[in-house]
């Protein structure tokens, strides 16, 4: 089973709108962390939001925000009034904390933003 | 910039040869994360270095070693290398060592075989 689902490959959103990207996982640990990066074009990898399975309160930074919904296993990311410089894939990615070695991505959502 | 640096930014060559990937963390950092990005496998997490020593590994081919130095800047060494390794070859950097820490990436190497 996929430890990562990103169910979207592409997403188009008109700017100034808030979009959903979806990401479930499936872990059987009870600690695990989420996380959202960004890759524009260019190639890197921006770090965008971090979510600790323990954490009562959905994460937020600026405009990101995570849906966090621990009993469907789910992280959506939320991107509130969407700018052109937003268009980009975006990763869903998770660390287990007990028992897991590796850090599983999804296969992520292509953004574009409309003007 | 996440303070994460890579070199070289692309690199081509030849099937069978072998190629050295460099990256250093961002200042204060003391873990070293080596993951591959190809089309058809997306982004697989390689090794993880902690202050010198190996913390977790992933799934890297035998073709493939790393280290991390005192400095505690890593290298990824490629060789043998096939039509398939042809990949951004991203490296990452957190502060210790903790498996929930966030993981701040370099801009990535291009590696293209021919």
């Amino acid at each position: 089973a996929q430890k990562i689902t990103q169910t979207q490959p592409g997403m188009f959103v008109q700017e100034k709108e808030a979009v959903t990207l979806d990401c479930t996982y499936d872990t059987s640990d009870q600690s695990y962390g989420l996380f959202w990066y960004k890759q524009p074009s260019s190639g890197e990898m921006i770090f965008l939001i971090y979510q600790g399975s323990y954490d009562e309160q959905n994460a937020t930074e600026g405009r990101y925000s995570l849906n966090f919904q621990k009993a469907r296993k789910s992280a959506n990311l939320v991107i509130s009034a969407s700018q052109l410089g937003d268009s980009a894939m975006y990763f869903c990615a998770m660390r287990e904390g007990l028992t897991g070695n590796q850090f599983y991505f999804g296969t992520g959502t292509s953004l574009t933003v409309i003007p | 910039d996440s303070g994460v640096t890579q070199t070289p930014k692309h690199l081509i060559t030849a099937t069978g040869q072998r190629v050295t990937l460099r990256c250093s963390p961002r200042s204060g950092d003391l873990s070293v994360y080596w993951y591959q990005q190809s089309l058809d496998q997306g982004l697989q997490f390689l090794i993880q270095y902690y202050n010198g020593e190996e913390r977790a590994k992933g799934n890297i081919l035998e073709r493939f070693s790393a280290q991390q130095f005192p400095d505690l800047h890593s290298e990824l060494n490629l060789s043998s290398l096939e039509l398939g390794d042809s990949a951004l070859y991203f490296c990452a950097s957190s502060v210790g060592g903790a498996r929930l820490e966030t993981q701040y990436f370099g801009p990535g190497t291009r590696l293209l075989v021919l």
